[in-house]
């Protein structure tokens, strides 16, 4: 069976420092891979996309940037944090090609920014 | 970009009650999807729809994609407690891809 993993469950970061949060997903292959951003009691904001290795798609201008080294890993960076950051990431994942397929989510990073 | 309505945004039920919440848009889907998400979790799927007007339960939850394919329902019978939480829709529109969120429905539950 498949499974996501996202890590680290809370950070608190000074303002101005680097962010790196990482996903990994197991028992799947070639999987499309979506950060998201919820910001309290607020719905869900798709940042990025990808599609494969080195493949990567935004959806807003922010402060944020994703890659993806390897098949199942993405991950989520910054290189100065900013005080809007804040907020609670959750990082998911599809079946190849599956963007109308089910959303599988990981169990979120709960970032404060201070 | 495209939004979905969803309502209401937040419900105070008593445990036992049934709870009724639904999500609109002008625009047209191919896919409806209701998640749930606990306190500091991510969403978890409840149930996925395919068809406009087909019926689909999950235990004591029953979703619907509408006719007119614009809106989806989810119904919660006999409530308990483990049902508190966040509820939302998510939808395929026509002609895209990537899924698009409603804002959310927050469940409370009095014993």
């Amino acid at each position: 069976s498949q499974t996501i993993h996202q890590w680290p469950a809370t950070l608190v970061q000074p303002v101005g420092s680097p962010l790196s949060l990482e996903c990994t997903v197991e028992g799947t292959s070639n999987p499309n891979l979506y950060w998201y951003r919820q910001a309290a009691g607020r719905g869900l904001q798709l940042l990025f996309y990808s599609v494969g290795i080195g493949q990567i798609s935004s959806e807003v201008p922010q402060n944020l940037s994703a890659s993806r080294p390897q098949d199942r890993q993405f991950i989520l960076s910054s290189k100065k944090l900013l005080l809007s950051d804040s907020g609670f990431y959750l990082c998911a994942w599809s079946p190849t090609g599956g963007w109308g397929e089910k959303l599988f989510f990981g169990s979120g990073t709960q970032l404060s920014v201070l | 970009g495209q939004q979905l309505n969803q309502s209401p945004q937040s419900m105070f039920i008593q445990e036992g009650e049934d709870v009724s919440m639904n999500c609109t848009s002008s625009s047209i889907f191919n896919t409806w999807l209701w998640y749930k998400q606990d306190p500091g979790e991510g969403p978890v799927l409840l149930i996925a729809l395919y068809k406009a007007g087909e019926l689909t339960s999950n235990g004591r939850l029953t979703a619907q994609f509408g006719i007119t394919r614009k809106d989806s329902f989810l119904n919660i019978s006999a409530s308990i407690p483990s049902d508190v939480g966040i509820y939302f829709c998510a939808g395929q529109l026509q002609g895209a891809q990537k899924l698009v969120f409603g804002q959310g429905t927050r469940l409370t539950i009095n014993p």
